[in-house]
């Protein structure tokens, strides 16, 4: 079955510092990871893919298959980086369907 | 363009009741996905619509059903609500049905008492 794992529920740090959101998978086929965030008072919205690997707004992620993860990471974290995270797993078939995680409060304090 | 719309913004229902959640997609989007979100978790997929018809379902129970519209407007039904129905209820948009970029909608939140 396919599912999606985040292990934290609350990442507090202090601006500047190096943030790691931390994201696991299990998927039988090829995977296809996002990363999706959420400003307070705002829509869930896409972030960043695994295939384009590019970097949004300074993060970065690497998909890892040898140990099924795809960690989000910022060298220098912004008070305005304080979002919700969730990442989620593509899953094809006659259609798609994403597969999200609990999602990761991230706190960046001043 | 407004993006995705959703109506209601909240509703408060009675168990055993029947609710009907509406969508419409972002202008010149063509596919509607349903999801799910109870408090403190990440959204579930529901089931995803294209050219009218049900491409593909998450584990959800019969209860749960859906329509597209020919302009590509969605419902989302649910019968015989149950208390753990109560859920904040995402539409997300996208043009065509493998486009890996949706634009999600602000939700309606359901309320089952």
């Amino acid at each position: 079955a396919q599912r999606v794992t985040q292990p934290e529920k609350l990442l507090s740090v202090f601006k500047g510092a190096p943030v790691e959101l931390k994201c696991n998978y299990s998927y039988s086929g090829s995977p296809e990871l996002f990363w999706y965030v959420q400003y307070s008072r705002q829509r869930l919205q896409l972030l960043l893919r695994h295939i384009s690997r590019e970097s949004i707004k300074g993060f970065t992620a690497d998909l890892n298959k040898g140990e099924t993860s795809f960690h989000l990471k910022k060298p220098f974290a912004q008070e305005e980086d304080s979002a919700m995270y969730y990442c989620a797993l593509k899953v094809r078939g006659y259609g798609q369907n994403f597969v999200f995680g609990p999602g990761t409060r991230l706190s960046v304090l001043p | 363009d407004a993006g995705v719309t959703q109506s209601p913004t909240h509703l408060i229902k009675t168990r055993g009741q029947q609710v009907t959640l509406r969508c419409s997609p972002k202008s010149g989007h063509d596919t509607v996905s349903w999801y799910q979100q109870a408090l403190g978790q990440g959204p579930q997929f529901i089931f995803q619509y294209y050219e009218e018809e049900e491409r593909q379902r998450g584990n959800f129970p019969d209860r749960f059903s859906g329509h597209q519209f020919p302009n590509y407007s969605s419902e989302l039904n649910v019968n015989a609500l149950l208390l753990g129905d109560s859920a904040l209820y995402l539409c997300a948009s996208s043009l065509g049905v493998q486009a890996y970029e949706q634009y999600f909608g602000p939700g309606t939140r359901l309320t089952v008492t």
